[in-house]
């Protein structure tokens, strides 16, 4: 089945303690990105990579780095948390066309 | 109705009723705009697409519409039914760039 899977669903840390969220999907899109979503706001875009080895910055990126070593993987990942990035967040990739495929999401809650 | 990027209204609908939602969108050179479905504990769902050349697109039981002209773009659902609940929210695309609403949460009662 043709879909993007993320890791973990859910996820409650404390301030400072670096984690890391996968993201893999199996489409063999070269397109991925990063999004949170906050009540009452529309997703923002986190990260993006147009291919392997190319990642580039989209609306929200501070405090977040992402990494794009193989096609089919764009782990999320939080060097330093803080509280201000509890949040929704969604992976999402598309291949030639511009419909995007997302994630089930991660709930992250930092302490 | 929803205005990309603040609150999130709710519409309530009557099981068989039609559905209509409502987005308006900011940048007048948007040239694609999405309408995703968001259940509760998923993901985003793709519906439907249109680009700005057409001004109506029909899917099964959906129907978006685009008004350039008052940068205005609804989603119809027919005959609404119980699995239609959801946060349906559009997107637009405008210089290369994709930007999201915030939504509009749909109840549908029996």
């Amino acid at each position: 089945e043709a879909q993007v899977t993320q890791n973990p669903r859910y996820l409650i840390t404390v301030t400072g303690k670096k984690l890391t969220v996968t993201c893999s999907q199996n489409m063999n899109h070269e397109y991925m990105s990063w999004y949170r979503q906050d009540p009452g706001l529309g997703l923002r875009q986190i990260y993006y990579s147009m291919n392997v080895e190319v990642t580039d910055k989209g609306d929200v990126p501070e405090g977040y780095k992402v990494s794009r070593k193989e096609k089919r993987n764009f782990p999320l990942i939080l060097e330093s948390p803080s509280p201000n990035q509890t949040s929704l967040y969604f992976c999402a990739s598309r291949g030639l066309g511009e419909k995007l495929f997302f994630g089930s999401g991660t709930q992250l809650s930092v302490l | 109705g929803e205005s990309v990027g603040l609150h999130l209204p709710t519409l309530s609908v009557q099981e068989g009723d039609n559905s209509i939602i409502n987005c308006a969108y900011s940048n007048s050179a948007s040239d694609y705009f999405i309408w995703y479905k968001q259940e509760s504990g998923k993901g985003p769902q793709f519906i439907i697409d249109i680009r700005s050349n057409m001004d109506k697109r029909q899917g099964q039981r959906v129907t978006v519409l685009l008004n350039k002209t008052v940068k205005h773009l609804s989603l119809q659902i027919a005959a609404t039914q119980p699995g239609d609940s959801a946060v349906y929210f559009c997107a637009e695309r405008g210089w290369g760039k994709l930007q999201f609403g915030a939504g509009t949460q749909v109840v549908v009662t029996p």
